[in-house]
């Protein structure tokens, strides 16, 4: 079975620290990957992308992810957290689903929370 | 401006009363999709459509229908809503079946059933 998981629901960081937000994921092909940002009462915005080019793609506000093949991980990091920052993340495959389609499935979410 | 319109923003309604929630998008995007957002489950797909008249059920079909008479339109229909059908519901599109990523993604819809 093909799936992904966001290995915390809640994290939360002191404002100018590092942001480690985990996903590992479980595919019998070579994957394509995405985080997604939600901030609140708003909707789902594109953060970054992996589609089998680097291994280190970069996204939109400072935001990275490392696909690591051996660890069949994709985890979002930011050196250093802003107070904006705080939203609902989301880890996402596309996954061949057959006649030619790629679905998309997601994780269930990681909350960011950002302490002044 | 490209994108996926969706409406109402928010509805309230009762069990029982059919409803409509319409998703529309500019692009002329070949595939559409609707999703649930529920706390803690993160988005799952209700229903999904790789062009006009071809529709398929995704991992939560069950209470809901949809339609795709025309390229740009994408309803999702609830004939009698239940309280477990009150959730944050979002319509996406996407230019091609065959595309892995490219995804639009609406506003979303909170469904309150009472």
């Amino acid at each position: 079975a093909q799936s992904v998981t966001q290995l915390d629901s809640h994290v939360s960081v002191s404002e100018g620290t590092p942001v480690l937000l985990r996903c590992n994921y479980s595919s019998s092909y070579s994957p394509s990957l995405f985080w997604y940002v939600q901030h609140p009462n708003k909707g789902l915005q594109l953060l970054l992308k992996y589609t089998s080019a680097a291994t280190l793609v970069k996204g939109i506000n400072g935001f990275e992810a490392e696909f690591k093949k051996s660890e069949t991980s994709f985890h979002l990091t930011k050196p250093s957290a802003h107070m904006s920052d705080a939203a609902e993340y989301f880890c996402v495959v596309s996954l061949y689903s057959g006649a030619g389609s790629y679905q998309l499935t997601f994780g269930k979410g990681t909350k960011l929370s950002v302490i002044p | 401006e490209a994108q996926v319109t969706q409406n109402p923003r928010y509805l309230i309604t009762v069990t029982g009363k059919k409803l409509t929630v319409t998703c529309s998008q500019n692009m002329n995007h070949e595939y559409m999709s609707w999703y649930r957002q529920d706390p803690g489950l993160g988005l799952r797909q209700i229903y999904y459509s790789m062009n006009v008249e071809v529709t398929d059920k995704g991992d939560v079909p069950e209470g809901y229908k949809v339609s795709r008479k025309e390229k740009r339109n994408f309803p999702l229909i609830l004939e009698s809503p239940s309280p477990n059908q009150t959730s944050l519901y979002f319509c996406a599109s996407k230019r091609e079946v065959g595309v892995i990523y490219g995804y639009t993604f609406g506003s979303g819809t909170r469904l309150t059933v009472v």
